[in-house]
C-alpha cells in the first residue's frame, strides 16, 4: 500500500539554523499538509498546499516557515531560523484528488530538536 | 474557530473490557469527523471516518463510532479491547473541501493483560 514518507526521522539543529524537512506524498495525491506536535500537546495544523500554492495556513506558520514542492514529488517545509520552541514532531500528510472529503494520510514524522 | 475536546486523557483497561472514548467538537456547520490511532513508534492511521449517512460508522479492528449531531459528539467504541489496542487515539474534525484537520488532545489507552 502506498505510504507518505518523511526524511529525516530525527533532526537535531542549533538555534538560529535553517532546517528543511522533506516529505514524499502518495503519488496521485493533490493536497498536502504539514502539522506539528509539541511533546505532550495537540497535533496542530501548520499549512495546506494545493495546486502549487498555499491554500491555508495557521497563525503558527509565520515568515520563518515556508513550503515548496520543488520537483513534483517532494514536499518540503523550511524553517529559516529555528527557535527552541520549534522543537516538535512534524508530520506531513496528503489527500487524494477528492480533497477534504477523504482521509488525510500521514507520514511517520520528523522529530526536530532545537538546541 | 472549530475545536475538539477529548475528555479522557489516559485510560487503562483490562483485556476484554469495553471501551468508549469521548469526543466533542464545536462547529455549527457541516463537518467531517475522524478517529486516528497512533500505535507506539508508528504514524497516525485512520480508524474510521464520518462524512454523511448512517451516523453509526464501523472502522478497522472492530472499532465503531456514533455521530450524534445534537450533542456535537463522535464517541469511539469497541466492545472488547485487546492488548494490541494499546495506543494513542485522536479525534479530528474538518469542515470539508480540502481543509485542515483540527485534532483533539488525544487519549492514551493502555490495555493490560
Amino acid at each position: 500500500e502506498p505510504e507518505v514518507t518523511q526524511t529525516p526521522s530525527h533532526q537535531v539543529t542549533q538555534m538560529g539554523q535553517e532546517v528543511i524537512l522533506r516529505c514524499v506524498p502518495i503519488s496521485n495525491h493533490l493536497y498536502f499538509y504539514w502539522y506539528r506536535q509539541i511533546l505532550g500537546q495537540k497535533v496542530e495544523f501548520l499549512v495546506s498546499f494545493y495546486n502549487n500554492e498555499i491554500s491555508e495556513k495557521s497563525e503558527i506558520f509565520d515568515d520563518q516557515f515556508s513550503v515548496e514542492r520543488p520537483d513534483g514529488s517532494n514536499f518540503t517545509l523550511k524553517i529559516r531560523s529555528t527557535k527552541l520552541e520549534d522543537s516538535a514532531m512534524y508530520f506531513c500528510a496528503s489527500t487524494p484528488p477528492s480533497g477534504g472529503a477523504d482521509e488525510q494520510f500521514f507520514g511517520p514524522g520528523t522529530r526536530l530538536t532545537v538546541l | 474557530a472549530q475545536s475538539v475536546s477529548q475528555h479522557n486523557h489516559h485510560v487503562i483497561l483490562s483485556e476484554a473490557a469495553s471501551l468508549e472514548l469521548g469526543c466533542n467538537y464545536s462547529y455549527g456547520g457541516t463537518v467531517n469527523l475522524f478517529w486516528y490511532v497512533q500505535y507506539p513508534g508508528q504514524h497516525l492511521q485512520l480508524l474510521l471516518k464520518y462524512f454523511s449517512g448512517d451516523p453509526l460508522v464501523k472502522g478497522i479492528k472492530g472499532f465503531e463510532a456514533e455521530f450524534i449531531k445534537s450533542k456535537f459528539s463522535f464517541n469511539l467504541r469497541k466492545p472488547s479491547v485487546q492488548w494490541s489496542d494499546t495506543a494513542e487515539y485522536f479525534c479530528a474534525v474538518n469542515k470539508g473541501g480540502g481543509n485542515k484537520l483540527t485534532f483533539g488532545t488525544g487519549t492514551q489507552l493502555k490495555v493490560e493483560l
